[in-house]
């Protein structure tokens, strides 16, 4: 079945740094991919997206590139801030049973220290 | 502000309970999702209304039931509840149309604990 995986967490990173959270995927058609966002006590709110091979999904400088030959999504930003703080997941979305419902990664807490 | 709203925010009961979360999706979407959030199992989808019709079940328990009303706003009904069924729930919404796949918007969540 479709599954996502993620890097472990959590990623300690200080202000400025450059951001990597690998994302890989298995899927048995083509799915949407998505990196959604869960900063403390609140809910999810995506961040970006891409629906097809090559594309690169981009917002609030972060960014990530569909990747289909080596089934990765990995989410990278240039230069971290304090407020980046947050839980990271990776998720994907394909038509399965009637549904386009969202599978998700474990999800990667991320701390930026000032 | 996803613009799905979720009531309540925060819901504290005993065990054996029967409890119930509204969800109102974001204006115009047709399908609602529920999905719980747990620390050993993360993030899971529940089920899937769209458009008053049931669409597809996730890993939900016999004893949870949803249904979406006409004025699309949809509610989880959990039953006989466990300690165990204490987590985040989370709708999401969004304007699936056949043959199409669109994001989907999350509201703040209902936190359960089940004491």
């Amino acid at each position: 079945g479709n599954s996502v995986t993620q890097m472990e967490g959590p990623v300690t990173l200080s202000e400025e740094a450059f951001l990597t959270i690998n994302c890989t995927y298995t899927a048995t058609g083509y799915p949407s991919l998505f990196w959604y966002v869960q900063y403390p006590g609140e809910g999810l709110q995506l961040l970006l997206k891409a629906t097809k091979a090559d594309d690169k999904g981009s917002n609030k400088g972060f960014e990530a590139t569909y990747r289909k030959e080596t089934t990765s999504f990995h989410l990278e930003k240039g230069s971290v801030q304090v407020s980046d703080s947050a839980v990271y997941f990776c998720a994907l979305s394909d038509l399965m049973d009637s549904s386009y419902k969202l599978i998700f990664g474990s999800g990667t807490r991320l701390l930026v220290r000032p | 502000d996803s613009g799905v709203t979720q009531t309540p925010k925060h819901l504290i009961t005993a065990t054996g309970q029967r409890v119930t979360l509204r969800c109102s999706p974001r204006s115009g979407d047709l399908s609602v999702y529920w999905y719980q959030q747990s620390l050993d199992q993360g993030l899971q989808f529940l089920i899937q209304y769209y458009n008053g019709e049931e669409r597809a079940k996730g890993n939900i328990l016999e004893r949870f039931s949803a249904q979406q009303f006409p004025d699309l706003h949809s509610e989880l009904n959990l039953s006989s509840l466990e300690l165990g069924d204490s987590a985040l729930y989370f709708c999401a919404s969004s304007a699936t149309l056949a043959g199409e796949s669109y994001e989907q918007y999350f509201g703040p969540g209902t936190r359960l604990t089940v004491t």
